[in-house]
């Protein structure tokens, strides 16, 4: 069973700086079928990259995917106050499972 | 407007049953491939299980943690999706949502992962 490690566990940053996530699967995962989602408190999760690097629609281009095999990255080139959030990677297809969770916090 | 709206959340008791639903509207739901997604309070997102739709054979998946308590299903008649839940643990409590792929409405397969969710309904199970 593929499981989906997401490190950092926090990341401490401010407005303006970049965040590096990274998604690392225990086994190699296809590229079509890796997603990340946005949640913020109370909310439900918000679709942003499918296809390990396709934006979903209305996502600012500040974020992007890449990665292929057991390596995935979420890049958000500028943190704006509201990219402070915790942030998903997921397996689909075939399979389906999340990965622990990386949240971005105000430095 | 595509819209899932999960109903039916509540407190149970250890070893109870709790059945929810989601009213889908805005989309051809008898196409749509449904899932249910829980998170535990303070806790990451953890897939519960997925439905076909019928023309692509209404199969099921489900995570190995609810698998032989929980039962998916759907009345495409209504337009619900449901979420049977038996013999419910007292780490069931969780937020449940229901989610959909529209990609399988335009291309016919999962290409997007999960792009539509409802608000999520609150189930806690505890004595």
């Amino acid at each position: 069973e593929i499981v989906l490690t997401q490190s950092p566990g926090t990341l401490s940053l401010s407005p303006g700086e970049r965040a590096t996530l990274s998604c690392r699967a225990s086994q190699s995962v296809s590229s079509s079928y890796l997603a990340w989602y946005q949640q913020k408190p109370g909310q439900a999760p918000r679709l942003l990259i499918y296809g390990a690097s396709s934006r979903a629609t209305g996502i600012p281009d500040r974020f992007s995917g890449s990665g292929s095999g057991t390596d995935f990255t979420l890049t958000i080139s500028r943190l704006e106050p509201e990219d402070f959030a915790v942030y998903y990677c997921q397996q689909y297809g075939s399979s389906l499972l999340f990965g622990g969770g990386t949240k971005v916090e105000i430095k | 407007e595509v819209q899932l709206v999960e109903s039916g959340g509540g407190l149970v008791k250890p070893g109870g049953s709790l059945r929810l639903s989601c009213a889908a509207s805005g989309f051809t739901f008898s196409n749509a491939w449904m899932s249910w997604v829980r998170q535990a309070p303070g806790k990451g997102l953890e897939w519960v299980g997925r439905i076909k739709s019928k023309t692509d054979g209404g199969t099921t998946d489900y995570a190995a943690p609810v698998k032989g308590r929980f039962t998916i299903s759907r009345d495409d008649s209504k337009n619900t999706l449901y979420l049977q839940m038996n013999s419910l643990k007292t780490e069931d409590t969780a937020v449940y949502y229901c989610t959909t792929d529209s990609s399988v409405l335009w291309f016919g397969e999962s290409l997007y992962g999960m792009d539509v969710w409802g608000q999520g309904t609150t189930v806690t199970v505890s004595s």
